[in-house]
């Protein structure tokens, strides 16, 4: 069935250093969106994006969606221990009526202090 | 404005066992969807709905899992009999409208099966 791919699974690391995660799909996506989730908490909308090749950004976290519309990436910039969380993406496939949102996996990402 | 609204937050029940889980969506969504979320792993969508009408429902195990939405607001989710594998937290989410907006999920209600 259609896939989004998100890796990695898991990432370590200390506090200050960057983190990125990536969503990849063989087909084109009408958007993507992100999402983090806290341990022992629910998923949090954080950003949707639907043009090629668009870029946004929230304080240290940075969202791209590829030019292509199958891959897209979240960034975090001198991560701290508040960013803590397994990230999301979620990809919008099909049209119509055969439109679904398609979860990655998520990759957790842990801060040491 | 109130989220997305779930009872119980938490159940123990016994294999063979029978549970039932409830949601009230954010109001005025029309998009109500119930996720399987086993440990470590993504959430699993088990049945979506627009407004009272089941618009995907093809990963729910229809043999022992049942979901209704009378009157397109509330939402209950069945599960009968529980198996062993059926822990899991169970969240409800809402969004305006259809798939591709944003989804507001509530707090998820945990359910152990022992």
């Amino acid at each position: 069935g259609q896939q989004v791919m998100q890796i990695p699974q898991y990432q370590h690391v200390q506090e200050g250093e960057d983190f990125t995660t990536y969503c990849n799909s063989s087909t084109t996506l009408s958007n993507i969106q992100w999402y983090k989730q806290r341990p022992g908490g629910h998923p949090v909308f954080l950003i949707q994006l639907v043009k090629s090749g668009e870029v946004k950004k929230q304080k240290r976290l940075t969202f791209q969606f590829g030019e292509a519309k199958k891959n897209s990436s979240l960034h975090i910039t001198a991560t701290q221990t508040t960013d803590v969380g397994t990230y999301f993406c979620a990809a919008l496939l099909g049209a119509g009526n055969n439109r679904k949102l398609i979860w990655g996996l998520g990759t957790s990402l842990a801060v040491n202090p | 404005e109130a989220g997305v609204a779930q009872s119980p937050r938490y159940k123990i029940i016994e294999k063979r066992q029978s549970v039932a889980f409830w949601c009230n969506p954010i109001s005025g969504h029309a998009t109500l969807y119930w996720y399987q979320q086993i440990l470590g792993q993504g959430p699993k969508l088990l049945i979506q709905f627009q407004n009272n009408g089941v618009v995907d429902d093809s990963q729910l195990p229809k043999d022992r899992f049942s979901a209704e939405r009378l009157k397109g607001v509330d939402s209950t989710l069945k599960i009968q009999p529980a198996k062993l594998e059926d822990s899991a937290v169970y969240l409800c989410a809402s969004s305006p409208l259809t798939v591709g907006n944003t989804i507001y999920f509530g707090e998820g209600s945990w359910l152990t099966v022992v």
